[in-house]
């Protein structure tokens, strides 16, 4: 079946610097990805809905500046969180929609934490 | 915006006992449903869906899920657990008519099996 890959899986940063997260699909072609956001025992919260070759849609209230999107191939979209602080750590989740829009796949997600 | 209600937040069985996860969404519209069930340190996977046709869906592993238009739910069952059913379960909600497909997820049910 549908596989996306999310690396790196797990990451700690400096406050201040900035991380890059990508979202891969293994074997199918995603024209659209969403990136999610997940605190503890809380719901998969959506930051952006990336289209491949398109600027992505933010949510409300989501910094469009600090968290950079990017769906430059059919295959590959990626978040960068920049100038990362504390308050960023978080669990974040990229899934890919199916050709045809049934379904998603989901990444595996990357545990980002900032000292 | 579309809210997504899981009212068990965690549910506690025995193993052959059975389950019911409630999941109740705002949307007056047609709706699209899915179940998403993530295990311990694993992505998000898909247990069933619905589109439209016969409201009882049959899913993955056991589950099944029943649609109730008037209700505004979308509960899911399994007649008996089992210890590996131990996950966080996520109620998701998509409205039929919508281009960009995002999801709407509840916060998730968290069911532990006692062997």
């Amino acid at each position: 079946g549908a596989v996306v890959s999310q690396h790196p899986s797990w990451v700690i940063c400096k406050s201040g610097t900035s991380v890059k997260i990508e979202c891969r699909s293994l074997d199918f072609q995603a024209t659209t990805m969403f990136w999610y956001r997940q605190f503890p025992k809380q719901s998969l919260m959506l930051m952006a809905t990336s289209n491949e070759g398109s600027k992505a849609t933010y949510e409300q209230g989501v910094e469009k500046d600090k968290f950079l999107i990017n769906h430059a191939s059919l295959t590959l979209s990626t978040l960068t969180v920049t100038s990362a602080h504390p308050e960023d750590s978080s669990f974040y989740i990229c899934s890919a929609r199916e050709a045809g829009g049934g379904g998603y796949t989901f990444g595996s997600g990357t545990r980002l934490t900032v000292v | 915006a579309q809210s997504v209600s899981q009212h068990n937040h965690h549910v506690i069985l025995s193993e052959a006992a059975s389950l019911e996860l409630g999941c109740n969404y705002s949307y007056g519209g047609t709706v699209n449903l899915f179940w998403y069930v993530q295990y311990p340190g694993q992505h998000l996977q898909l247990l069933l869906k619905y589109f439209s046709g016969d409201p009882l869906v049959k899913g993955i592993k056991g589950f099944e899920a029943e649609f109730i238009k008037s209700k505004f739910s979308f509960n899911l069952r399994k007649p008996s657990v089992q210890w590996s059913d131990t996950a966080e379960y996520f109620c998701a909600v998509r409205e039929g008519s919508s281009t960009l497909g995002r999801l709407y997820f509840g916060r998730g049910t968290q069911l532990t099996v006692w062997p």
